[in-house]
């Protein structure tokens, strides 16, 4: 199966920004995606990225795409307490019917 | 819509015992998914299905069966319950036609085996 790698923990003050990085491995993958999950609940989309495409800005969230290293970086501005949640990466390659996920970043948001 | 349901939220098994857990969907998608969740180690596949009748294996498949009778009912069968399947249970939905590919997740089912 495909690799997708995360840190296992990220803590960041309220107000400050927060990244959460992600490296995967199927270079063929059209898409790529940030899902939240907080606690006791399923996993939500927060976006997602077009393999074509460098760069995604939604509101407070940044998608950062670096096709050469297979590098995918999530950054949250003014990080608030109620971002406090596991944060997981995932890749759908061309090649295949079932998606990819990371281990998830827990981000703590310290007030 | 509802979106994706899981039915229960909770369940105690003892060793040897088996259970299904229900999965449904109402948004009339082809794909249809079942994720455990370990702590730290993130989602592991069980199962998937690309449409009514056609099932397929993921990464973690042994000790469960699966079956799709209808686009809107996904099932997981574990039999002979072990305490390695404690974890929480995901199942998870997309429509591949749509332009993202996007997966809708239900609550989940949290699984002990005592």
């Amino acid at each position: 199966g495909e690799d997708v790698e995360q840190s296992l923990f990220l803590s960041v003050r309220e107000g400050d920004s927060s990244v959460i990085n992600c490296t995967y491995t199927d270079s063929s993958s059209t898409y790529l995606y940030w899902y939240k999950q907080e606690p006791g609940a399923g996993l939500q989309l927060l976006t997602y990225i077009f393999s074509n495409m460098d760069m995604k800005q939604d509101q407070r969230l940044t998608v950062l795409l670096n096709k050469k290293d297979k590098h995918l970086s999530l950054r949250i501005a003014d990080t608030q307490t109620g971002d406090s949640a596991i944060y997981f990466c995932a890749e759908f390659p061309n090649t295949g019917n079932q998606f990819y996920f990371g281990t998830g970043t827990s981000l703590t948001v310290i007030p | 819509n509802a979106g994706v349901t899981q039915t229960p939220k909770f369940r105690i098994l003892k060793i040897g015992q088996s259970m299904t857990l229900q999965c449904a969907q109402d948004m009339n998608h082809n794909y249809m998914y079942w994720y455990r969740q370990d702590p730290g180690m993130g989602l592991k596949l069980i199962y998937y299905s690309v449409g009514a009748g056609i099932t397929d294996k993921g990464e973690v498949p042994n000790g469960y069966n699966v079956s799709r009778s209808t686009t809107e009912d996904f099932p997981l069968r574990l039999e002979l319950a072990a305490p390695s399947q404690t974890s929480v249970y995901f199942c998870a939905s997309s429509y591949l036609a749509a332009s993202s590919y996007e997966q809708y997740f239900g609550p989940g089912t949290r699984l002990t085996v005592t």
